[in-house]
């Protein structure tokens, strides 16, 4: 079966860091993404990750470990901005590619 | 660069009505395009995946003939909700994807159909 899970909701503070954990369980694997997507608003994409290791990209980092089957993203000096809902997707292999989707995490910035 | 539009933005419309949602890829050719239901604080839910110029594969559970999918040319697809319902009212988004970058799907900006 196709499994993805993350935290519904996590809290924290302004200017800190947050760690947005991702578990999957999928029968195949092309790559996992991670998408920041506010109220009322389309997905917009932050990170692809197809190789363990950690990816950087400005306050934004995402991590894979392909044997565990779990991805983390990270958001450092977070801003108020940066409340939203973020999205953990596998794309699936083989003929019928697509993304499976977790949940999402609803991340509240406090000040 | 790889903008998706989806037009209308929001539309309301009586039940038993049909519905037209248009997607268009503006600055690049759409391999594949998908469409995707999200209702309030749930997660984004893959309806079908169209490819240019063939038949749409709709995911399980999906009405084929209440969602009309169609994938004229590899700008344009469009999703056509027939005979509406009430428990139809989501927030509908397309995305696609191109040949040269098919590990990452562009979103448009989603329409919100209200069927009163």
């Amino acid at each position: 079966g196709q499994n993805i899970d993350q935290p519904t909701e996590m809290t924290a503070t302004e200017g800190a860091i947050v760690q947005i954990n991702c578990t999957y369980q999928t029968s195949g694997f092309n790559g996992l993404f991670w998408y920041q997507q506010h109220a009322g608003e389309a997905p917009t994409f932050l990170s692809y990750n197809v190789l363990d290791g950690l990816e950087e990209k400005g306050r934004f980092s995402s991590f894979l470990s392909r044997s565990k089957g779990y991805s983390y993203l990270l958001l450092k000096e977070l801003q108020m901005k940066d409340s939203a809902s973020y999205l953990c997707a596998v794309l699936h292999a083989g003929n019928n590619r697509k993304l499976i989707w977790g949940l999402g995490t609803s991340l509240a910035v406090n000040p | 660069g790889a903008v998706v539009s989806q037009h209308p933005s929001w539309v309301i419309c009586k039940s038993g009505t049909s519905v037209k949602i248009e997607c268009r890829s503006l600055d690049f050719q759409a391999t594949t395009m998908f469409w995707y239901r999200q209702f309030p604080k749930q997660s984004l839910m893959l309806m079908a995946t169209s490819n240019e110029g063939s038949k749409a594969t709709y995911e399980q559970g999906v009405e084929k003939d209440k969602f009309l999918i169609n994938h004229a040319s590899l700008t344009l697809s469009t999703l056509t909700v027939t005979s509406a319902h009430p428990e139809d009212s989501s927030f509908y988004i397309c995305s696609a994807e191109t040949w040269d970058r098919t590990y990452e799907q562009y979103f448009g900006p989603g329409t919100r159909l209200t069927v009163t």
